[in-house]
């Protein structure tokens, strides 16, 4: 366990439907970072908030995506109108920023189903 | 456009022998590279870091080298153990805060 929760764990959900998921960061951690997972590739990048600001979008993103991290703490991933492409694993990972590398700590993530 | 290759292929080793996987990278010269390790369905973990001023970096049977003029690291894990099966997942410094990684390496350790 590394501090980093998700939930939920698995979302299974009809096309066209909205889906939102949550992440919580280990708690002294000022950055916080989306990333897409599909099976048989690592993950990639969608966003990336340091505290409340939103500062990187992936051109992976589209509009349907949106990102929130309101209090600079817990951050939200909502998908409108699903499209069965976006089934896939959701990775939420934080970090504390420091001058050089920035490794990251993982959650378990959410698992999307689009049927 | 800058690549990161890993070999997609399963790696099958028996226990106790010595692993070693590879992350290849094209057009960029990372500050320092990452490993990962990811298991079905869970999230992946961070292992080891090295700098580029740093040949080689260990952390009990991990071991890690980093040729900036090959643009490679090298992988390894001695006295492979079956709990050592999982993907491992590399991911190079980009400049920016968020990671780019590899498809990653599947490792198999049978007793």
């Amino acid at each position: 366990d590394t501090g980093v929760s998700q939930d939920p764990r698995h979302k299974i959900t009809k096309r066209g439907q909205n889906v939102t998921f949550r992440c919580d960061p280990i708690s002294e951690h000022n950055r916080l970072y989306w990333y897409r997972q599909t099976l048989g590739q690592g993950p990639e990048f969608l966003t990336y908030f340091q505290n409340e600001a939103q500062l990187e979008k992936s051109r992976l993103l589209s509009d349907r995506f949106s990102a929130e991290r309101p209090k600079g703490s817990f951050s939200t991933l909502e998908i409108q109108r699903t499209e069965q492409g976006d089934s896939a694993m959701y990775l939420c990972a934080s970090s504390q920023s420091r001058q050089g590398a920035d490794t990251q700590y993982f959650g378990p993530g959410t698992r999307l189903t689009v049927l | 456009s800058q690549k990161i290759e890993q070999n997609s292929e399963a790696l099958n080793i028996q226990e106790g022998k010595t692993a070693t996987l590879t992350c290849n990278y094209t057009n960029y010269s990372p500050a320092y590279l990452q490993w990962y390790r990811q298991d079905p369905g869970r999230g992946p973990v961070f292992l080891l870091l090295i700098r580029e001023n740093e040949k080689e970096k260990r952390k009990e049977r991990l071991k890690v080298t980093f040729d900036t003029t090959l643009k490679q690291s090298l992988f390894h894990i001695t006295a492979s153990q079956p709990a050592d099966s999982a993907t491992y997942l590399c991911a190079p410094d980009t400049g920016f805060q968020k990671l780019v990684f590899g498809t990653g390496t599947r490792l198999l350790v049978s007793p």
